[in-house]
């Protein structure tokens, strides 16, 4: 599983809140991602890290930000949450197989918005 | 925008049969994997085919990839009840950080 926890794991929160999910990974990976899950798009990227403080945006970053003070964090924040943004969100890594090209899931973070 | 398209987007067989899903996607690609996702739970690799391959095997999984055609299939062969899942296809961009660009999947269910 690559070493990957996500948390919360479930939440719902209230329009207009922020929310961070938090994407802790143990094997020192350089590369993590976070997507977003919704019926119909399959899985989107939102932003991603390629080493500390070293963040860009993916295809769907609006209203979302991210931070990596640390190899092992890697930190997504809805800064005021809204309806569209309920989703299933997947942190991601890349793995260190010989390809070096292997994407690792954690098991996703459920986000309500109401 | 998605990069791959699987077709279908559902598909019901019955064990022991095989289960064949193809991905179409737009651009140059480093190489293209594949995915599985049970019911509320991550996706896991199943299988990575460089551009420079033409077909790779693993257990009873068969990967394709045309590159003229940009596109690839997933056979999965002696279906199981287990095997019940969405799969999906992602592809690895040429010149990208690794940032995999994910179709919306397949739904396979196969019946005891």
């Amino acid at each position: 599983d690559a070493g990957i926890t996500q948390s919360p794991r479930h939440k719902v929160t209230e329009t207009g809140t922020p929310v961070t999910l938090r994407c802790h990974q143990t094997e020192n990976h350089r590369y993590m991602y976070w997507y977003r899950q919704d019926p119909g798009h399959g899985l989107r990227l939102i932003h991603y890290s390629y080493g500390v403080k070293d963040t860009d945006k993916g295809e769907v970053s609006d209203g979302y930000s991210v931070s990596r003070s640390k190899t092992e964090d890697f930190l997504l924040t809805l800064e005021s949450a809204t309806s569209s943004q309920t989703s299933v969100y997947f942190c991601a890594v890349r793995g260190q197989d010989f390809s070096g090209n292997t994407i690792y899931f954690g098991e996703g973070s459920w986000l309500t918005v109401v | 925008s998605q990069q791959g398209e699987e077709d279908p987007q559902a598909l019901s067989i019955q064990e022991g049969e095989n289960a064949t899903m193809n991905c179409s996607y737009k651009t140059s690609i480093n190489n293209l994997q594949w995915y599985r996702q049970n019911s509320g739970r991550g996706l896991v690799h199943l299988i990575l085919i460089r551009s420079n391959e033409r077909e790779k095997h693993s257990g009873r999984l068969r990967v394709t990839l045309d590159t003229s055609k940009k596109s690839s299939s997933l056979l999965i062969t002696a279906s199981r009840a287990a095997d019940t899942a969405s799969y999906f296809c992602a592809t690895d961009e040429s010149g990208g950080y690794n940032k995999l660009i994910f179709g919306a999947g397949t739904r396979l269910a196969v019946h005891p």
